[in-house]
């Protein structure tokens, strides 16, 4: 069954800490990508990847990072420094330029 | 800059009537447009791209580039149709295939 697959769906973090979003997707995609969906607000790019090694700053990439050291997983860790970082975060994945996107189910990232 | 423009947060309409969801871009090159389609507790799924000029659900939306927008449709909206709606553009030959979405307008068909 391809698809996509974030977890966790809930997460919760105290002020300070770092936490690691997950995204996997089976769907042989080269391109990947992270969004923050707020209410308001759209979809905001946090990060992106063409290819394997290889990532490029969005327009919100400030307090977060991300990894891909495989083809099939594209990692965001929010960091402490990221001011606001309660939110909804959207990965999705794409053939590249020309293609749609296929997204995630989203995890809610909770600050307490 | 590339920008897009989804002027109505709440669009509300009652069943049978025609809908059409704005969105106007602001970019100097070619772009290609799709627009995104969120139903409740859903994953954002797409709904149409203007190069396929095909008719999704009832939807339709034509690329306009003397205006810059790209409209969506429907001459008689359905109570399912009620959903989070995003307009996105991608900018063509750069930019790694990212989009860049609209802030999203919420259609609300009442019966």
């Amino acid at each position: 069954d391809g698809g996509i697959t974030q977890s966790p769906k809930y997460l919760f973090r105290k002020e300070g800490q770092n936490v690691t979003l997950s995204c996997e997707q089976n769907l042989n995609h080269d391109a990947m990508y992270w969004y923050r969906q707020d209410p308001g607000q759209g979809l905001r790019l946090i990060y992106y990847s063409q290819i394997v090694n290889d990532f490029q700053k969005g327009d919100i990439a400030e307090g977060y990072s991300v990894s891909r050291e495989k083809k099939e997983s594209f990692p965001l860790t929010v960091t402490s420094a990221q001011k606001n970082p309660t939110a909804f975060y959207l990965c999705a994945s794409s053939f590249g330029e020309g293609w749609g996107y296929t997204f995630g189910s989203g995890t809610r990232l909770t600050v307490v | 800059a590339q920008r897009v423009t989804q002027p109505e947060k709440l669009l509300s309409v009652f069943k049978g009537a025609p809908v059409e969801l704005k969105c106007n871009y602001s970019y100097s090159g070619s772009p290609e447009l799709f627009w995104y389609v969120q139903y409740s507790r859903q994953r954002l799924q797409l709904l149409l791209r203007h190069i396929s000029r095909e008719s999704i659900k009832g939807f339709t939306a034509d690329l306009n580039k003397g205006e810059t927008s790209f409209h969506l449709k429907k001459p008689f909206a359905q109570e399912e149709d009620s959903a989070m709606y995003y307009c996105a553009l991608r900018a063509l030959g750069n930019q790694g295939g990212k989009l860049i979405f609209g802030q999203g307008t919420e259609l609300s068909v009442k019966p």
